[in-house]
């Protein structure tokens, strides 16, 4: 079974602090993605990254970086946490694999800034 | 843009109907298509992948995908109220890296 993890179910972070939201795969898969979903608005991409030290912007990537040194590893870092930043974090896997691939989600990270 | 359109709904079916969920999407280049099943709270979980036109079933659920139409949906049959959830179509390029989700269609399965 692919296994996505997130290092945190819930977290409450104060307006201007730095959050790192971390993320692992244990199925070697190239790409990995960072979305956020709020009500009425859906899934939206942040960053995704389709190789180690390798990413590209996505929808929404504004006062948001990532980072990935290995493989299995994707990070995701708020700069300065701001209350619009409170959202559900959800990270993704997918290999690339014949047909395209199929997309794997973590347990998600629900952030509240105050 | 690449649109995937779903009716937000809410859909509700009774226990052991079939309930039909359906997807239009905008890009021609679009080669993979995918149904996941979200609880509340929880995250995403794929439930079912399709590539070629025509019908996949696994259990009790049916994808059936139109490419000449832009047209994916998903069947589920002998509802349960467990099927209770939010269903949301996702399409991708074979060669490119990203999704393109819908905003889901909320389902609910009365007793």
């Amino acid at each position: 079974d692919v296994k996505v993890t997130q290092s945190s179910r819930y977290l409450v972070k104060r307006t201007g602090e730095k959050v790192f939201l971390e993320c692992v795969q244990d199925m070697d898969h190239e790409n990995m993605f960072w979305y956020r979903q709020d009500p009425g608005l859906g899934l939206r991409l942040i960053y995704f990254s389709y190789d180690v030290k390798m990413k590209e912007k996505g929808d929404i990537p504004e006062g948001y970086s990532v980072s990935r040194e290995k493989k299995e590893r994707f990070s995701l870092i708020l700069e300065s946490a701001s209350t619009n930043q409170t959202s559900m974090y959800l990270c993704a896997s997918r290999t690339l694999g014949t047909g395209g691939g199929e997309q794997y989600f973590g347990p998600g990270t629900r952030l509240t800034v105050t | 843009q690449k649109e995937v359109e779903q009716n937000s709904g809410p859909l509700s079916v009774p226990e052991g109907a079939i309930a039909s969920l359906n997807c239009t999407y905008s890009d021609r280049g679009s080669q993979s298509f995918f149904w996941y099943r979200q609880y509340s709270g929880k995250s995403p979980e794929l439930i079912m992948s399709i590539y070629s036109n025509g019908d996949k079933e696994d259990g009790r659920f049916t994808a059936q995908l139109n490419k000449a139409s832009q047209y994916v949906s998903l069947l589920i049959r002998d509802s349960q109220p467990s099927d209770s959830a939010t269903y949301l179509c996702a399409v991708s390029q074979n060669t490119g890296n990203q999704f393109y989700f819908g905003t889901g269609t909320s389902l609910t399965v009365i007793p």
